[in-house]
């Protein structure tokens, strides 16, 4: 079955770097990108980014440009974001999601199941 | 960017009742619609896709409507397992995807 597995909750300080994983299994990889998005506490859901597996690509939403990489290694089925310079409106859960891009509906048919990142000084 | 906006942003109703919750973009999005549910310390779960095609293993006391700007997502009968938010998502025009503010449903 479809599975995608992330990494454990971070503790981070402001003006730091966060990297989180997220781990596919179940399906083929390549097949899919992998969306990030994400939900600070009490709050509605924002995308951020996403990679595309197949071509190797990456789009970020403009506010996040130049703050955010994503980043895949295919030998080990794993996506990672990496944020950089975290400020305390940055603390939030972050999700990866599969999705396509090139055709169908361009939902997001399978989540992980978070990761909580808190900016705290 | 297209903008969503879902009304209510809360609603209360009884077991059994029919809800409905709306969403509208900014802009038209064809049927790129989408419906997630989430419950509390979960990640959301795609209900419906397409504004009305109903997910594999959703019940089908759920159910989505329109086209353009102007969509639906009803629940026909309440149950108290469907407390939780509820988020609508274009998919249109693309990147990036934007999710409407969500509705609260609650349980009376």
């Amino acid at each position: 079955q479809v599975q995608l597995v992330q990494s454990g909750a971070e503790v981070t300080k402001p003006g730091a770097s966060v990297k989180v994983s997220c781990k596919a299994s179940g399906y083929l990889f390549s097949d899919y990108c992998i969306h990030w998005v994400r939900q600070a506490p009490g709050q509605g859901l924002e995308w951020v980014g996403l990679i595309n597996l197949s071509l190797g690509s990456t789009s970020y939403a403009e506010r996040f440009q130049g703050r955010v990489t994503m980043t895949a290694d295919t030998s080990t089925r794993t996506v990672y974001m990496e944020m950089t310079n975290q400020r305390s409106d940055d603390t939030a859960t972050y999700y990866c999601a599969r999705g396509i891009v090139n055709r169908g509906w361009r939902h997001f048919d399978y989540w992980g199941q978070g990761t909580l990142v808190r900016v705290s000084s | 960017d297209i903008q969503m906006t879902q009304s209510p942003s809360s609603l209360s109703a009884s077991v059994g009742d029919r809800v409905t919750i709306t969403c509208r973009a900014s802009q038209p999005i064809s049927n790129y619609l989408h419906w997630y549910q989430q419950k509390p310390g979960e990640a959301p779960k795609v209900l419906i896709c397409g504004a009305s095609i109903l997910q594999s293993g959703v019940p089908s006391r759920f159910s989505g409507g329109g086209s353009g700007t102007d969509f639906t997502l009803t629940i026909s009968s309440l149950q108290p397992e469907d407390s939780a938010t509820y988020f609508c998502q274009q998919a249109y025009r693309t990147p990036p995807w934007t999710f409407g503010q969500g509705t609260k449903v609650e349980i009376k």
